[in-house]
């Protein structure tokens, strides 16, 4: 069946380092697919999304790229800040259902000052 | 403009005992959906329920598990004689749109819940 896997976690990088955690799918047809934020304390959040081949995703700096030929959705942000700290989880949808997502199991972010 | 709302926030349980868990959705939201992220494992998805109705409870486990949306008050996830493997992070999210597609969901903080 569908599948998600991302890094594990947890990451530590210093302030203003390039980020990138790694996500890569296993899916029949053709999915879209998502990151979600969840900060501390808060519920998740849609980080970016896409939905074809080729698109990128964008939001507050941070970006990521479906590419159907690696099967991969990884994101990245070029300069990190202490308040990005926080669980990233890569997921998948497709068909009708698609609240149905598949998810990956969440990598955590911690950014030192 | 209050999002999803989840309580409690963490609950323990000794086992045999029963969990509720409760979600109020987002205001103006009427379709929610509960989700499970057992340890090191990713969001699993349980039930999707709208007012006083069942639309989807594939997820959910077969015995033990309910979930209910009254017409009134928040939705419950219920878990009857708790064990150890029900430990887990459940999430709830809301919509406004009937099988809503992953960018209109929103969810809540997440319940832990902690079987002793």
């Amino acid at each position: 069946g569908d599948s998600v896997t991302q890094m594990e976690g947890p990451v530590t990088l210093s302030e203003e380092a390039f980020l990138t955690i790694n996500c890569t799918y296993t899916a029949t047809g053709y999915p879209s697919l998502f990151w979600y934020v969840q900060y501390p304390g808060e519920g998740l959040q849609l980080l970016l999304k896409a939905t074809k081949a080729d698109d990128k995703g964008s939001n507050k700096g941070f970006e990521a790229t479906y590419r159907k030929e690696t099967t991969s959705f990884h994101l990245e942000k070029g300069s990190v800040q202490v308040s990005d700290s926080a669980v990233y989880f890569c997921a998948l949808s497709g068909g009708d259902s698609n609240y149905q997502l598949i998810w990956g199991a969440g990598t955590k972010l911690i950014i030192k000052p | 403009n209050a999002g999803v709302m989840q309580n409690p926030r963490h609950l323990v349980r000794r086992r045999g005992q029963e969990a509720r868990l409760r979600c109020s959705p987002m205001k103006g939201h009427s379709h929610v959906y509960w989700y499970r992220q057992l340890p090191e494992e990713g969001l699993k998805f349980m039930v999707y329920l709208q007012k006083e109705n069942i639309i989807d409870e594939s997820g959910m486990p077969k015995e033990r598990f309910s979930a209910e949306f009254p017409k009134e008050g928040p939705s419950i996830l219920r878990i009857q004689q708790v064990v150890r493997g029900d430990s887990a992070a459940y999430f709830c999210a809301s919509s406004p749109i009937q099988g809503s597609g992953a960018n209109v969901l929103t969810f809540g903080a997440g319940s832990r819940l902690t079987v002793l």
